[in-house]
């Protein structure tokens, strides 16, 4: 079945620099990639997400690129916010699984002052 | 956009009673929901998936007689769990997506609940 697996579990940088999240995938089936922000003691909500038809996306601060070859998708945030300070999943899915997401193990970001 | 609204917010319990979680999508009908489990500091768990009027499909090693499911509705979802102990204690999240937009639409979560069994 399928694995994504997910680096850093903890990424601190400096506010106003950039901040990079990797995932990889092991199905190639796996067609839709969102990438979910959860602040402490609340629900995971949608930042962005990416279909396997396409290479890019981006939604003001935040990208995210996908590399189907190599099974990795990775999620950019540029001009870092303390507020962007968050736990940050990846997930995949695919259309014979009922589109489930198969989640990361998630990452830490911290934005340091 | 899609709302999925989940009930209660918190809850704490005596070892050894049942707790009762409601999830409802208040804007779409959703014949599939959700059921996640999430520890501290780790990433969700897919306890069950949740189908409108038939039986839930649990995933490896959720005991489904401990964990309840009932998807009596096209909007409404509840998670029992059942003679709850304090290893039960962890956040439940239930998601849903609208299957109006497609099979493949993001997944909207609840706000969670978390339990705490004393």
């Amino acid at each position: 079945g399928e694995n994504v697996e997910q680096h850093p579990s903890t990424l601190s940088v400096q506010e106003g620099d950039s901040a990079v999240i990797k995932c990889t995938y092991s199905d190639s089936a796996s067609n839709y990639f969102p990438w979910y922000k959860q602040e402490l003691g609340k629900r995971p909500q949608l930042i962005i997400d990416i279909r396997s038809n396409v290479g890019e996306k981006k939604d003001q601060r935040i990208a995210v690129t996908l590399n189907k070859t190599a099974k990795h998708f990775s999620l950019h945030i540029t001009e870092t916010q303390p507020e962007d300070s968050a736990v940050y999943f990846c997930a995949a899915s695919k259309a014979d699984s009922n589109y489930q997401l198969i989640w990361g193990a998630g990452t830490k970001l911290i934005i340091k002052p | 956009g899609a709302v999925v609204s989940q009930h209660p917010s918190r809850v704490i319990c005596k070892s050894g009673t049942s707790v009762k979680i409601e999830c409802r999508s208040l804007d779409f009908q959703a014949t599939t929901m959700f059921w996640y489990r999430q520890f501290p500091k780790q990433s969700l768990m897919l306890m069950a998936t949740s189908n409108e009027g038939s039986k839930a499909t649990y995933e490896q090693g959720v005991e489904k007689d401990k964990f309840l499911i009932n998807h009596a509705s096209l909007t409404l979802s509840t998670l029992t769990v059942t003679s709850a102990h304090p290893e039960d204690s962890s956040f439940y999240i239930c998601s849903a997506r609208d299957t109006r937009v497609s099979y493949n639409s993001p997944l909207h979560f609840g706000n969670g609940t978390r339990l705490t069994v004393t």
